[in-house]
């Protein structure tokens, strides 16, 4: 069984679009993360939730919108998608907001975005 | 938010030759982790080291936590292929929110 697991796996779409990427994990941990990887590699913190509460926003653009409907799913909306966006988004959880200090990060698969 | 540093960015080695990558923080952690990503695959957990001069081994790999807490190092010792990746830490000021180093990417030529 996944445990962290995102969709779609590849999201190719014009400027200017609205999509969403969804994720689940079936691990019962009550954090979970965006985080954006860009063409260099570097991995950057987008945002976190704990039971369903926004912890961590760090300096993203407003057209990102991450909702949380219940602790074991975390979406992320993106407006008016840019060339910029493009990038390998993943989804992590880890137990408790504290947890990523004991058992580390838990990351699903990540999704591809590709914007044209 | 804090800079995590890794050196070198790129490494190639022939196989069986050891590999080392640093991690270096421009303030005190209270926690590092280290985590490896294969071409095309997402970071998975390696090891957390928390105490100051801290040593764990895992295998060929030996990880080390330096006695300042504000450096890290990875080595592998007679790579393999399927050492191939990039290896990131994770660094932590306060125990909660990691930030990703810039990882190194490993190439092993057979």
């Amino acid at each position: 069984d996944t445990a962290v697991s995102q969709t779609p796996k590849y999201l190719v779409t014009q400027m200017g679009n609205d999509k969403s990427i969804k994720c689940e994990q079936n691990l019962g941990h009550d954090t979970m993360y965006w985080y954006k990887q860009d063409s260099k590699k570097f991995l950057k913190i987008m945002f976190s939730y704990n039971n369903k509460e926004l912890i961590i926003n760090e300096t993203v653009p407003n057209r990102f919108s991450p909702k949380s409907p219940d602790k074991a799913h975390l979406n992320l909306h993106i407006n008016s998608l840019e060339l910029g966006d493009s990038a390998v988004y993943f989804c992590a959880s880890s137990q408790g907001w504290t947890g990523g200090a004991t058992s580390g990060y838990t990351f699903g698969s990540g999704t591809r975005l590709t914007v044209v | 938010g804090q800079q995590v540093m890794q050196i070198p960015q790129y490494q190639h080695v022939q196989e069986g030759e050891d590999f080392t990558t640093y991690c270096n923080s421009s303030t005190t952690l209270s926690n590092i982790q280290w985590y490896k990503q294969r071409p095309g695959g997402h970071p998975v957990f390696l090891i957390q080291l928390v105490k100051s001069g801290e040593v764990k081994k895992q295998k060929r790999l030996t990880f080390q936590f330096g006695e300042a807490k504000k450096n890290s190092s990875l080595h592998i010792t007679a790579t393999q292929t399927t050492d191939v990746g990039t290896y990131f830490c994770a660094g932590s000021r306060t125990g909660n929110q990691f930030y990703f180093g810039t990882g190194t990417s490993l190439t092993v030529i057979p």
